[in-house]
């Protein structure tokens, strides 16, 4: 048990739709990040905060925005969804922003599917 | 650019065979890290090895071998003695040291199978 947890496990919804996916990170760890896994594109980072604000961004969609909160949980959300976002969704954290002395952390991920 | 090769897409083996998982990087930075992580049939991403670039020692963890070459950009994976348990996707992944950020940037997988 990697100690981030990812709500919910699956999700299943209509194109058109918004979802929020939910992270709680380790006990101690600042950053959260977020990956998506799809077969055509692999796993790819999408976003990084740090003790509430952002602090990378990859290949993230504009359908798609995150924020981390004072109690350092992180929501994914989603919106006006289409059958190419279907994907496995990681969320990962660590102690730093940087991370020079710790690896990230994966949760156990939110299978999105699009129908 | 950064990027991760793996080049084995999918390897399968018997079981006790050794198994050798290759992974080249590419990085402009001279300083950088380097990981495996193993998925699982059932999913989720579990972290294996960290190594940074200063460290070209290998390492022995049980059944897991690494070598990390850093003449050649290759940081490979050795499974000796194989067991079915070890069947699942294996991911090479690199990080920046020192930036403002470590988000990690990962090889397309290889998808190991053991069969008994």
């Amino acid at each position: 048990d990697s100690g981030v947890t990812q709500t919910p496990k699956h999700l299943i919804t209509a194109t058109g739709q918004r979802v929020t996916l939910r992270c709680s990170p380790r006990s101690g760890d600042l950053s959260v990040y977020w990956y998506q896994q799809s077969l055509d594109q692999g796993l790819q980072f999408l976003i990084q905060y740090y003790n509430g604000e952002e602090r990378a961004k990859g290949n993230i969609l504009e359908r798609f925005s995150a924020q981390q909160f004072p109690d350092l949980h992180s929501e994914l959300n989603l919106s006006s969804l289409e059958l190419g976002d279907s994907a496995l969704y990681f969320c990962a954290s660590s102690v730093g922003q940087a991370g020079r002395n710790s690896p990230l952390h994966f949760g156990n991920g939110t299978r999105l599917t699009v129908t | 650019a950064q990027k991760v090769t793996q080049a084995q897409t999918e390897i399968s083996v018997v079981e006790k065979e050794d198994v050798t998982l290759d992974c080249v990087y590419e990085t402009r930075d001279t300083t950088y890290y380097l990981f495996w992580y193993k998925q699982p049939p059932s999913g989720e991403l579990v972290f294996l090895i960290r190594r940074n670039s200063f460290d070209e020692q290998n390492e022995i963890s049980g059944r897991y071998s690494w070598n990390f070459q850093k003449s050649t950009s290759s940081f490979n994976f050795t499974i000796t003695a194989s067991q079915v348990v070890d069947s699942a996707v294996y991911f090479c992944a690199l990080a920046n040291y020192g930036g403002a950020t470590n988000k990690l940037i990962f090889g397309t997988g290889t998808l190991l199978a053991v069969q008994p």
